[in-house]
């Protein structure tokens, strides 16, 4: 099946500074999801970017589908961006459509 | 728009009980999917459904657990008996359609002691 690699594993910002995360998957994908997870458990979707770049306030998403990589940068990180990013792909063969396939996270922790 | 809704948010049982879980989607959404988080497993997928048909329940662990979706607005992920290794935190999600932007609920943390 498709795998779903993230890096880096942990990530450790001090308030202020900027980071980029990487999502690589290994086979075609009907789309490309990021998720936050925060301290509190609660999984909030970021975006839904099978292609191309898109922005919401400081965070951005860029997804380029024919290399099979999308990397989320986040600036101005806040204490508030701590907790868990995943990816999550639906890979692109027939009958799995809705079958999110999550990657294992970057733990991000920005400290003031 | 109210998001997922999931009920209980804990709970807490004995081996061998029966725990059923529910979940009300968000009004309008087609897709309605199962999700169970653990440390050593992650998110893993249980099942899901379009229009209130199931479509995938391969990730379904065993017998023991049962889905169902008797109505656009109602779902419920039921595990009989239950045992300690089904500890985790059970996450409803639904899209507009299968392939859709998902939105999680808060989760129904589950304890089997």
């Amino acid at each position: 099946g498709i795998q779903v690699e993230q890096s880096p594993p942990d990530l450790i910002l001090q308030e202020g500074a900027n980071s980029t995360l990487r999502c690589n998957f290994s086979d075609s994908v009907n789309n490309l999801q990021w998720f936050h997870q925060n301290p509190w458990g609660q999984l909030i979707n970021l975006f839904y970017i099978p292609s191309g770049t898109k922005q919401n306030g400081r965070l951005s998403a860029t997804t380029v589908a024919t290399e099979r990589y999308s990397l989320l940068y986040i600036s101005s990180s806040q204490t508030t961006d701590s907790g868990v990013y995943f990816c999550a792909v639906d890979p692109n063969y027939g009958g799995s459509q809705g079958n999110l396939i999550f990657g294992k996270g970057t733990k991000l922790s920005v400290k003031p | 728009d109210a998001g997922v809704i999931q009920s209980p948010r804990h709970e807490v049982t004995e081996m061998g009980q029966e725990v059923t879980l529910r979940c009300k989607p968000i009004s309008g959404h087609n897709s309605l999917f199962w999700y169970r988080q653990t440390m050593m497993r992650g998110l893993e997928l249980l099942i899901y459904f379009n229009n209130n048909v199931p479509i995938d329940d391969s990730g379904m662990p065993e017998d023991r657990f049962s889905a169902k979706m008797p109505n656009a607005s109602f779902s419920t992920l039921k595990i009989q008996p239950s045992e300690p290794r089904d500890s985790a935190v059970y996450f409803c999600a639904s899209s507009l359609f299968s392939s859709g932007e998902l939105f999680f609920g808060e989760g129904s943390r589950l304890t089997v002691l």
